[in-house]
């Protein structure tokens, strides 16, 4: 079965650059997206199609997708950007997520 | 706006059936897909499975011999059901639109609602 992989935390200081990675194979042959979750709360989408944004969501965060990895970046990283991240992916019309990446904004 | 609200026992005994329903509000269950979606506590996000309001549906090989989802275009609700429940399938459970062309992508999500395997 198709497997995306993540890093299970990233560290940032306020207004620094975060990069989640989510790899898999040929991941860039597919379409990637990311949600941001929240304790608590539902999850949110915050990139699809690799990079594109919904509307409401901040500039700060965009989208790559190449090879085998596709990376979530948050440019000026702000306190209320801590949460959890989640890629997803489709394979042969099943959904798969990654695992997550815990984001701590210290 | 388009909202989505699960509801069922938040209580399931093992080797019993987990049942929810889905609710979608203020706009047409038609021309969309529907999936379900769970979270074991402190743990990442499972897909157990999707359904067109057609009827047509696809699941989570992992789960497959063990789910049923439906759809009841005339209450505008989608359903789960999850047969023979351990401990392992205590989680919060989210039901989810699936929306776009090319790129599918879970655009609306109910709150989630904690069901907890227990005798």
């Amino acid at each position: 079965s198709y497997e995306l992989t993540q890093p299970p935390s990233v560290s940032v200081s306020p207004g620094q650059t975060a990069s989640i990675t989510c790899s898999g194979d040929k991941l860039g042959d597919k379409y990637a997206c990311w949600y941001q979750q929240k304790p608590g709360q539902s999850p949110v989408v915050v990139i699809y199609q690799d990079n594109k944004r919904p509307s409401g969501i901040p500039e700060r965060f965009s989208g790559s997708n190449s090879g085998n990895t596709a990376t979530l970046t948050i440019s000026g990283t702000q306190t209320m950007d801590e949460a959890d991240y989640y890629c997803q992916a489709w394979d042969s019309s099943l959904v798969v997520f990654g695992g997550g990446t815990k984001l701590t904004v210290l | 706006q388009v909202q989505l609200q699960e509801s069922g026992p938040g209580l399931v005994k093992p080797s019993e059936t987990l049942s929810l329903t889905c609710t979608v509000s203020g706009g047409s269950i038609r021309s969309h897909y529907w999936s379900w979606i769970r979270q074991p506590p402190g743990k990442g996000l499972e897909w157990i499975g999707y359904i067109y309001y057609s009827g047509s549906t696809n699941y989570n090989p992992s789960l497959k011999s063990r789910v049923t989802i439906s759809i009841d275009t005339s209450k505008n609700q989608f359903s789960l059901k999850l047969s023979s429940v351990t401990a392992a399938d205590t989680a919060v459970y989210y039901c989810a639109r699936l929306f776009g062309d090319p790129d599918w992508y879970f655009d609306l999500w109910g709150r989630g609602t904690l069901v907890t395997v227990s005798s």
